[in-house]
């Protein structure tokens, strides 16, 4: 049973469009992180949200984290296809040591 | 600084045998975790090592084992393969493991069972 689901499954954009990536659970977590992995390596982290309602800017990736600690969202704006990867997001609950990853985005970004 | 490594990178075996694969953490993590990535399953946490401790285990059989030595280097064992544990087997190394420490994860072992 997947904790965490992430939607869309796959994207498909041009470069230059917005999207939103969306990672949901009936379940709280305390803290939740979002990867980016890229074929034949492993993931890398690029943010890490702890608190309810906190909203985390990278350049031109927004996270925001949920009010309840249950889902996440990660904006992408002005798309490039440097952005192409498989986008992941990951939560632990309560003192764990374990990441709960969802199954992730594929996204595609084509000049 | 080094990153984590992973070796093999490459790993082809049949059903029945056996197979383990290492990591090597950045230098000072002392936690080291394993994951199991599928295009069906996504990544599953395996288990958590920390000083040679094994604090945590994912809901995997226990022909899946591992093991952590003084130096924080880790392996793990897969017996008895079967064609389902074909899989990209990534390790993640940290200062001490938890949500709250980031962790870096090797490029993976690429795992195919025939």
């Amino acid at each position: 049973t997947q904790l965490l689901e992430q939607s869309p499954q796959f994207l498909s954009i041009q470069e230059g469009e917005n999207l939103t990536v969306y990672c949901n659970s009936s379940s709280v977590f305390s803290s939740l992180q979002w990867y980016r992995q890229e074929p034949g390596e492993g993931p890398v982290l690029l943010v890490t949200v702890v608190t309810g309602g906190e909203v985390k800017k990278l350049k031109r990736l927004t996270f925001q984290f949920g009010d309840a600690r249950k889902d996440s969202s990660l904006h992408i704006t002005a798309a490039q296809p440097g952005d192409t990867g498989l986008y992941l997001c990951a939560g632990v609950q309560g003192s764990g040591y374990a990441l709960n990853f969802g199954k992730g985005t594929s996204l595609l970004v084509t000049p | 600084k080094a990153g984590v490594t992973q070796t093999p990178r490459y790993l082809i075996k049949t059903r029945g045998q056996q197979v383990t694969l290492s990591c090597s953490p950045i230098s000072g993590h002392r936690s080291v975790s394993w994951y199991q990535q599928t295009p069906g399953q996504g990544l599953q946490f395996l288990f958590e090592y920390f000083s040679e401790t094994q604090r945590n285990k994912g809901n995997f059989p226990g022909r899946f084992s591992g093991r952590q030595f003084s130096n924080s280097r880790s392996e793990m064992n897969v017996s008895t393969l079967e064609l389902g544990d074909s899989a990209l087997y990534l390790c993640a190394s940290s200062f001490s493991g938890g949500g709250s420490d980031t962790q870096y994860f090797g490029p993976g072992t690429r795992l195919t069972v025939l």
